[in-house]
Parts: structure tokens; C-alpha cells; sequence
């Protein structure tokens, strides 16, 4: 079954600082790979998404690259502010009704 | 509507008793998902129902049987548990795209 390891997993960075999380795959059948936010307490939320056929999505100051033949992905975070602290899994899974796989999660700490 | 509501939002219970956790959606997905999340841990897929069908169980001890009554509803039983099972859990739908949207969790507690 697919395995998906995330990097770091603790992050700190000053606000404006950029902040960079990468996660690998295993399963060359996976085609879906989205990001989730999860504030303490909170569920998850997606904040981007990215599909095979593509290589790089934006969204503001996210931005998620995808690598197939590597299989690794990573999330870009530019200007960073302190509502950004949360923690994030990356997640690889098959178009479909499948089985979402998380990495272990990321917590980034912006500083002021 | 764009919630998946999850009632109820915190339980605690003894190993002997019985109760239930349910969710709801009303955004049309044809998927429904129970994941369960331990502190500082990601999201572990439990059950998975596609057009209200058990599609994936991920060898889940049965103390915890799952329910969809209809597309809209999902329900998740507990029975027996124990300590260790003490944890948030999650439900989730979707279309067969395969961005999920959680609810808020139910947090349980096994005395």
C-alpha cells in the first residue's frame, strides 16, 4: 500500500520568511496529492491541492510542486505570517473513493 | 451547505458501555470516511462507504461497527472499547474527486 513520508517535522521561521515541507510517495498509482491545515483543536482543511497532470499550483502564497518521477511533493509557503502556525500533512491517494494516506505532519511555528 | 456536522463533539464512556457517534452531510458527496486521530498523530483511515456500501475496512476491531443509513448519514457504534481507543474521531465525505471535507471531530474519552 502506499506509504508517504513528510519532512520536516517541526519548522520555525520569522514572519515574512519563507517555509518549505516536502513529502515523498510510494505508490506510482497515486494521482491525488492535497494539503491539509490543521489548527490546535481544530479539523483539517485543505488549503491546496495538486493532481498528476500538473506540475506546480499557486494559490496566493501557497504553492505545491510535484515531482512523478520522484515521486515527491512540496509545499511553499512565501511571506509567512503567525496565522500560519498549524500543523500540515501532505496526502497521497487514487482518484476516487480511496484510501487518503497522510504524511506525519509538520508543525510550523511563525514567529513576530 | 458546505459542513459535515459530527455530533456529538466530546463523549466519555466506560469500557461496558455502548454508544454512538454520527455525522451528517448535506453536499451531495457519495463517499463517507471515519478516520480517528490520536494526539499529535495524522488522520488513520477506518472505514470508508461509497453509495452507502462498506467499500474499505482497515481491519478495524469490531468493538466500533460503522452505519450509513442513507447517502446523507454515517454512524459509527462503539461497544467495548477500550482506553487506548480514546481518541478524536473524524468523519469526513466527498465526491469521487478526492478532496475530503472533515467534520469538527467527535473527542472521546474510554474510562
Amino acid at each position: 500500500g502506499e506509504n508517504v513520508e513528510q519532512h520536516p517535522s517541526t519548522l520555525s521561521v520569522q514572519e515574512g520568511d519563507s517555509a518549505v515541507i516536502k513529502c515523498t510517495y510510494s505508490d506510482s498509482a497515486s494521482n491525488y496529492f492535497p494539503w491539509y491545515k490543521q489548527e490546535l483543536g481544530k479539523r483539517p482543511q485543505l488549503i491546496i491541492d495538486i493532481r498528476s497532470n500538473v506540475g506546480e499550483k499557486k494559490d496566493q502564497r501557497i504553492a505545491v510542486t510535484l515531482n512523478k518521477t520522484a515521486k515527491h511533493f512540496s509545499l511553499h509557503i512565501t511571506e509567512t505570517q503567525p496565522e500560519d502556525s498549524a500543523v500540515y500533512f501532505c496526502a497521497a491517494s487514487i482518484t476516487g473513493f480511496q484510501k487518503l494516506v497522510f504524511g506525519t505532519g509538520t508543525r510550523l511555528l511563525v514567529s513576530p | 451547505d458546505t459542513e459535515v456536522t459530527q455530533t456529538p463533539k466530546h463523549l466519555v464512556m466506560g469500557m461496558t458501555n455502548k454508544k454512538s457517534l454520527k455525522c451528517e452531510q448535506h453536499m451531495g458527496h457519495r463517499a463517507m470516511y471515519w478516520y480517528k486521530q490520536k494526539a499529535k498523530k495524522p488522520p488513520e483511515l477506518m472505514f470508508v462507504y461509497s453509495y452507502e456500501k462498506l467499500s474499505i475496512n482497515e481491519s478495524v476491531p469490531s468493538r466500533f461497527s460503522p452505519e450509513c443509513p442513507n447517502s446523507s448519514l454515517l454512524n459509527l457504534h462503539l461497544h467495548a472499547l477500550q482506553p487506548e481507543d480514546s481518541a478524536l474521531y473524524l468523519c469526513a465525505s466527498s465526491w469521487n474527486t478526492g478532496e475530503l471535507f472533515f467534520g469538527e471531530g467527535s473527542r472521546l474519552t474510554v474510562l
